[in-house]
């Protein structure tokens, strides 16, 4: 089953403006977590992870959030562009291992000219 | 470097075919390897994974197998395909940037 799900499905925003994906997990053993871009027809590419001893990571125009109190995860896309228009996924790895990863449903952004 | 294959791309099956899809991953050894299945406006969820050559773990009971004839190589089978078992299937392994690397996808329909 899904462990991990995500707030909203579908989010519209105005290009160039910021957007903000939220996720929540359930199992508070998972230590390391993962967002996806997936494009349509296309499989999921990596876009931001972060392990559960940090509570922000920043790359290009991403930042990822981790609230471990209260199990929530959160992405944030800076000046979004239309290229941003994707379905983006949560990931969390419960185990750490072999056993492979748990995603939530996705969250669809929009962008708007 | 590594890269995944995955194929076909798009399948069109009748209910009651076999189904055969396979994935090979070039430029690594002994990876960890996956099959995904993401049905329409869902996420993604995991069917099976192996660790080496001949080791298979199911995550959820369906309709479907898989094996691992190669280090590098995994299969994803069905004797008698469903009209349930259409969606996208992704097959991923364990490396790469993120821990997870995936392929293409291919877009099952059965019909």
């Amino acid at each position: 089953g899904e462990s991990v799900g995500l707030h909203l499905p579908t989010l519209s925003v105005q290009e160039g403006d910021n957007s903000i994906i939220n996720c929540a997990y359930s199992n508070s053993a998972s230590d390391y977590f993962i967002w996806y871009k997936q494009e349509s027809g296309k499989g999921p590419q990596f876009i931001i992870d972060i392990r559960s001893n940090m509570d922000k990571r920043q790359g290009q125009r991403v930042t990822v959030l981790l609230n471990k109190t209260v199990k929530h995860l959160s992405l944030q896309i800076a000046a979004t562009q239309p290229g941003d228009s994707a379905v983006y996924f949560c990931a969390e790895n419960p185990g750490g291992g072999a056993d492979g990863l748990t995603f939530g449903k996705g969250t669809h952004l929009i962008i708007q000219p | 470097s590594q890269t995944i294959h995955q194929w076909p791309a798009t399948l069109v099956q009748p209910v009651g075919s076999p189904l055969s899809l396979e994935c090979t991953v070039e430029g690594t050894s002994n990876p960890n390897l996956y099959w995904y299945r993401q049905a329409a406006g869902r996420g993604l969820q995991l069917l099976f994974y192996s660790v080496g050559i001949g080791q298979i773990s199911s995550e959820v009971p369906q309709n479907l197998s898989a094996s691992r004839p190669q280090d590098r190589q995994f299969i994803l089978s069905s004797k008698k395909l469903l009209l349930s078992d259409s969606g996208f299937y992704l097959c991923a392994w364990m490396g790469g940037v993120g821990g997870y690397t995936f392929g293409s996808g291919t877009r099952l329909t059965v019909v």
